[in-house]
């Protein structure tokens, strides 16, 4: 298993305004993944993030909106740009168990606690 | 990847058995079924996953008929604290690329 922790937790924000959220994992892994899951609503993809190259990011989310560093194999950034009300979400990073496991062919991953995002 | 179709939500008492059925009418021949468990404020947990056949763990069970079209996970005498969201997912294995479905919202009423 992995024990990942996300900052901040929480923010309330002004629009217009960025937010940069941090990953980090207790365990080196190669590849991180950022989610966005808007109120009661499920989870969506929003970029792979793979250390030593740039993210690949999933159809509707850009780089200039979500940027993405990933300095070390145990440690990321989201960074929300410009935001809007509409980015109010619940922002969740995760890491494969196929790192963590040695080569397990199992489809598990290991969420983050997540950070819940207000924007007014 | 998949489609998957569940019901958004079901009730059910303390102690009872529950069984979510998941649909996936065009799984691929290299897809596994995947099954998460969400509680409110924190990320999705695996609880189990498979490819034919049952599957059981500690936690759960999951059936999975031969033509794979479909699976159901079966939660034993629930308790109070597995009312939570229960996503199923199928994707080949080593994917990474999930699609969460709308997921079952699982109430335990005592």
């Amino acid at each position: 298993s992995a024990v990942i922790s996300q900052k901040p937790s929480r923010d309330i924000c002004q629009r217009g305004t960025s937010l940069t959220i941090q990953c980090q994992v207790d365990s080196q892994v190669t590849m991180m993944f950022w989610y966005r899951q808007q109120p009661g609503q499920s989870l969506t993809l929003i970029a792979t993030a793979n250390q030593g190259s740039e993210a690949t990011y999933e159809s509707g989310f850009v780089i200039d909106k979500f940027p993405i560093s990933r300095p070390n194999l145990t440690f990321s950034t989201l960074t929300v740009s410009n935001m809007s009300p509409e980015d109010s979400s619940i922002y969740l990073c995760s890491v494969e168990n196929r790192e963590l496991a040695g080569g397990s062919s199992y489809n598990e991953q290991f969420f983050g606690p997540g950070t819940r995002l207000t924007v007014l | 990847l998949a489609k998957t179709t569940q019901p958004i939500s079901m009730d059910s008492y303390e102690g009872q058995e529950v069984n979510i059925t998941c649909s996936h009418n065009n799984i691929a021949t290299n897809d596994y079924i995947t099954w998460y468990q969400q509680f409110p404020s924190q990320g999705p947990r695996f609880i189990i996953q498979g490819y034919k056949t049952k599957v059981t763990n500690e936690v759960a069970s999951l059936f999975i008929p031969a033509d794979r079209k479909s699976s159901t996970l079966s939660l034993p005498r629930v308790s109070l604290s597995d009312t939570a969201v229960y996503y199923c997912l199928v994707a080949p294995s080593g994917t990474y690329k999930y699609i969460f479905g709308t997921g079952t919202r699982l109430k335990v009423l005592a």
